[in-house]
């Protein structure tokens, strides 16, 4: 089983602040997805990143994929309520499965 | 509407009663997937199927089954539910793409509790 570590489990903040989530791993993947999950809904796809040293970035939130793909990093500038939610990495390799982080919880206070 | 849906949405049931939750897709994937959710604990993978006459088993798979009736029905069954299996249940699908990179796609959920 290749597992993939998250931290922190819980961040609570509050609106303006910038923050960053971190996904590990000593496994390579060929592949890593940041997914969003909000109460009573399913997990929803925000990036994927597969070369290593990647960086990709949507609106205020920058993901970077590790020059080894074992790791990742999630860092939101300027927190926004919205952003509050569960925040999920996901390493995949060429099996086509997934493994999963257990998520960081995220609070932003307004 | 959704391109996953999972039914039920919610269900309680007791102890030693069998449970069916299906799972069916508009987005024409050939891969499908059932996961559990438990507080603190992500997201786990119990069954998978790459095709209709393929099935895999995830990481826990016992006290489960599944069948795969059509490329677009996926079929999670507890065949003697007991307590320690309240969860939330989530259906994915995923394109194979190349080199098994694309993303999974969840339903809503199934919440299901046993007394």
């Amino acid at each position: 089983t290749q597992l993939l570590e998250q931290s922190p489990q819980f961040l609570s903040i509050q609106e303006g602040e910038n923050l960053t989530v971190y996904c590990n791993s000593s496994s390579v993947f060929s592949s890593l997805q940041w997914y969003r999950q909000e109460p009573g809904e399913g997990p929803v796809l925000l990036v994927t990143v597969v070369t290593g040293g990647e960086v990709k970035k949507l609106k205020r939130l920058t993901f970077q994929f590790g020059d080894a793909r074992k790791d990742s990093s999630l860092h939101i500038t300027a927190a926004q309520p919205g952003d509050t939610g569960l925040y999920l990495c996901a390493g995949s390799w060429n099996a086509g499965k997934s493994t999963f982080g257990d998520g960081t919880t995220l609070t932003v206070k307004p | 509407d959704a391109d996953v849906t999972q039914t039920p949405r919610n269900r309680i049931t007791k102890t030693g009663k069998r449970i069916m939750l299906e799972c069916s897709q508009t987005k024409g994937h050939d891969r499908m997937y059932w996961y559990r959710q438990d507080p603190g604990l992500g997201l786990r993978l119990i069954y998978y199927s790459f095709d209709v006459k393929d099935i895999n088993k995830g990481e826990i798979s016992d006290g489960y089954s599944v069948s795969r009736q059509a490329q677009a029905k996926f079929s999670l069954s507890l065949e003697s539910a007991i307590p320690n299996q309240t969860a939330l249940y989530f259906c994915a699908t995923s394109d194979p793409g190349q080199g098994g990179n694309q993303p999974q796609h969840f339903g809503d959920g199934t919440r299901l509790s046993i007394l």
